[in-house]
């Protein structure tokens, strides 16, 4: 099974902040990483597929990179919408896996 | 517009059996692999199951070890978890999640999530 760590688990900061967000894998997944986002009370949303293409509707504000074992999630200037929790998940190999979140607060 | 409608999700007695359902619309649902990810109160994601767009592949997290199963009708757009031998610890709100495409599992499209509790 392939573990993936995100780190840290909570992030402090203010709006109009950069946020980087880590995610790591246990052993390699390419490119196949995917991204979400969850507000307490709502399922999460899509972000970020294949490391680095934003889905549909995504502000550009967030980006993807990474491959292999180490990807982040940067959140170029942090709206007041954007505080919420961040998943990252590997599609390489089954058990399909996530992360444990980072918070954004 | 797309929708997922999961439901199902009730109170059962540790030991018992609970069948969810996830109802399709808005998009060509046998062209889309599906699965389900439960969460746990208070706690993070964790993926259940999988099935390809036909259902003749299915895909399971190891800590289920063959008490759950995944099955579809394409006929009528719905996505199906039969759970059996439910534990304590499989207490969950439960969503049903849509594939990206037929082939690679990152998820587009979730339904509102039903609840599942394990409680005697």
């Amino acid at each position: 099974e392939t573990v993936m760590t995100q780190s840290p688990a909570t992030l402090s900061l203010s709006p109009g902040e950069r946020g980087i967000l880590s995610c790591r894998a246990s052993q390699s997944i390419d490119s196949k990483l995917a991204w979400y986002q969850q507000k307490p009370g709502q399922a999460p949303r899509l972000l970020i597929h294949g490391a680095s293409v934003r889905a549909p509707g995504v502000p550009v504000g967030f980006t993807g990179s990474g491959s292999g074992t180490e990807f982040t999630l940067t959140i170029t200037t942090l709206q007041s919408d954007d505080f919420a929790v961040y998943y990252c998940q590997q599609y390489s190999d089954w058990p399909l896996t996530f992360g444990g979140g980072t918070r954004v607060e | 517009e797309v929708q997922l409608l999961d439901s199902g999700g009730r109170l059962v007695q540790p030991g018992g059996s609970l069948r969810l359902s996830c109802s399709a619309s808005g998009f060509l649902f046998k062209n889309y692999a599906m699965a389900w990810v439960r969460q746990a109160p208070g706690k993070g994601l964790e993926w259940v199951s999988g099935i390809s767009v036909s259902g003749d592949k299915t895909y399971y997290a190891d800590s289920l070890k063959g008490r759950f199963t995944i099955s579809r009708d394409n006929s009528k757009n719905t996505l199906f978890l039969e759970m059996s031998s439910l534990r304590v610890e499989d207490t969950a709100l439960y969503y049903c999640a849509k594939a990206s495409n037929s082939i690679y599992f990152h998820f587009d499209k979730w339904g509102q999530g039903t609840p599942v509790t394990v409680s005697s």
